[in-house]
């Protein structure tokens, strides 16, 4: 199985200010089809995760554009640009270049 | 919108098998180039996909769990299932039900909480 590693396990942040996330894979998640099957999930307080980016930079309908995906190969960050309040919850990476699919063990965001 | 909810028993003895229902609206189980999944979360843990099954009744499971596990497709109530046999208090969790491309998974089911106890 491909191995997730995110970073740091918790973020604590001021409003307006920025915060990032690292995720790691165990194997580089470049596909022979030229496309990187990395996913950024946020799941809030209660809910479900809803998809925030997919194929490592690409925002998914209606997330905001403070949020932005960038990497390659097995190195991959979620920026957030300016935090505001509706961004608290846990993060996660997936991988989907192969069976069976893994997530990263989470970065909870909280504000100060 | 396609919208996804997860039913069943909230409670399960160890060794019993535990049985989940998802139900799809919005939109046909069958339409569409998608597979259907189910994902779940111990309480204050991370994420594990359990498995999956495509329209057209194949099905990929996590191979830790391969030994245990069925889902399966009812086209005609818009349905797909999920069957755990011989669970244990390790298997204590939310479970999730998902649409997926080939890559992705949206939208999710709000989750349901099964407890393995006796």
């Amino acid at each position: 199985d491909i191995v997730m590693t995110q970073t740091p396990l918790s973020l604590s942040v001021t409003p307006g200010q920025p915060a990032s996330i690292s995720c790691k894979s165990s194997q580089s998640l470049l596909h022979s089809d030229g496309k990187t099957y990395l996913y950024w999930y946020l799941q809030k307080p209660g809910q479900p995760p809803q998809l925030l980016i997919y194929e490592v930079s690409n925002r998914f309908s209606g997330v905001p554009d403070r949020f932005s995906g960038s990497g390659s190969g097995t190195d991959f960050t979620l920026k957030i640009s300016r935090v505001e309040a509706e961004d608290v919850g846990v993060y996660y990476c997936m991988q989907s270049i192969q069976l069976p699919r893994t997530f990263g063990g989470g970065t909870k965001v909280e504000i100060k | 919108q396609v919208q996804l909810q997860e039913s069943g028993p909230g409670l399960v003895k160890p060794s019993q098998t535990l049985s989940l229902t998802c139900t799809v609206s919005g939109g046909s189980i069958s339409s569409g180039s998608y597979y259907w999944s189910w994902i779940r979360q111990p309480a204050g843990k991370g994420l594990e996909w359990i498995g999956r099954i495509y329209t057209s009744g194949s099905t990929n499971y996590n191979p830790s769990l391969k030994s245990r596990v069925t889902i399966s497709v009812d086209t005609s109530k818009n349905q797909f299932s999920l069957k755990l046999s011989s669970v244990t208090a390790a298997d204590t969790a939310v479970y999730y039900c998902a649409r997926s491309t080939t890559h992705r998974f949206d939208p999710w089911g709000q989750g349901t909480l099964v407890t393995v106890s006796s």
